[in-house]
C-alpha cells in the first residue's frame, strides 16, 4: 500500500509502440513484482525480482521485459510483442523472500493501447 | 502448475445478510493471503494465515485456513455497503510466488 508508487495512473499508446511502466517503492523491500488484471480476472504473475539485478519469468513473461538496476526501481516495458497489451498493471513489493511477508501493492497504471 | 480456484465468481447479496467465499488449491500450501479490491482500486491486505485449521477473526470478517492446507474461506457476518469489493486469495507453496485466486466479486443491496 503506502510507499509503493506507479505511474502514470492512466496511459494510452499506439498499437505497435514499446510502453516503459514506472514503479518506486521506498519501503526498503527486497522483492518486487509485477501483476495483470484484465477485466473481471485475477492477477497473473509477469515478473519479479528477489535482489537486486535478478529477476524471474512469471508465467505470463512474453512480450514484457524488466529490470531491477535499483533497490527501489522496478520498471516494466511492455513491447511491441505483446499480443493483447491493454490491462491493468499492478506492481507490488514484500520485504523478503519469506513466504510469511505480505505483498504491498501500488495503486496500478491502466494501459489501454489504440 | 499450482492452481487456486476460487467460489462463487459473483455473489449479490442483500445488506444484513452474510456472505462467504471459498478457496482451494490444488497443492499444499505454506499459507494463504486474502486481500480485498474495491473498484477501480488495488489490492489491500487483509489477512495471512501460516497454521493448519487456523481460524482469524476481524471484526464482522472471520478466516479459516483448512486441516490439509489446501483450502481457505472468508465469511462476513451482516454484510454493509462498504464490504463492497473483490475478495481475492493467494496461496504461497514456500516460494517468491503467489498464485491468486480469480477473486470473488461482492455487491451489497441497500
Amino acid at each position: 500500500d503506502g510507499g509503493i508508487t506507479q505511474s502514470p495512473k492512466y496511459l494510452f499508446r499506439k498499437e505497435g509502440q514499446n510502453v516503459t511502466l514506472s514503479c518506486e517503492q521506498n519501503l526498503n523491500h527486497d522483492a518486487m513484482y509485477w501483476y495483470r488484471q484484465d477485466p473481471g480476472q485475477g492477477l497473473r504473475l509477469i515478473y519479479y525480482s528477489q535482489i537486486v539485478n535478478d529477476f524471474q519469468k512469471g508465467d505470463i513473461a512474453e512480450g514484457y521485459s524488466v529490470s531491477r538496476e535499483k533497490k527501489e526501481s522496478f520498471p516494466l516495458t511492455v513491447t511491441s510483442a505483446q499480443k493483447n497489451p491493454t490491462a491493468f498493471y499492478l506492481c507490488a513489493s514484500r520485504r523478503s523472500g519469506l513466504s510469511t511477508d505480505t505483498q504491498y501493492f501500488g495503486p496500478g497504471t491502466r494501459l489501454t493501447v489504440l | 502448475g499450482q492452481q487456486v480456484m476460487q467460489i462463487p465468481q459473483y455473489q449479490h447479496v442483500q445488506e444484513g445478510e452474510d456472505f462467504t467465499t471459498y478457496c482451494n488449491s490444488s497443492t499444499t500450501l505454506s499459507n494463504i493471503q486474502w486481500y480485498k479490491q474495491r473498484p477501480g482500486g488495488h489490492p489491500v491486505f487483509l489477512i495471512q494465515l501460516v497454521k493448519s485449521g487456523e481460524v482469524k477473526k476481524q471484526k464482522r470478517l472471520t478466516f479459516q485456513f483448512g486441516e490439509a492446507k489446501k483450502n481457505s474461506s472468508l465469511h462476513i457476518t451482516a454484510t454493509q455497503t462498504t464490504d463492497v469489493g473483490t475478495y481475492f486469495c493467494a496461496g504461497n507453496s514456500g516460494t517468491y510466488k503467489y498464485i491468486f485466486g480469480t477473486g470473488t466479486r461482492l455487491k451489497v443491496l441497500a
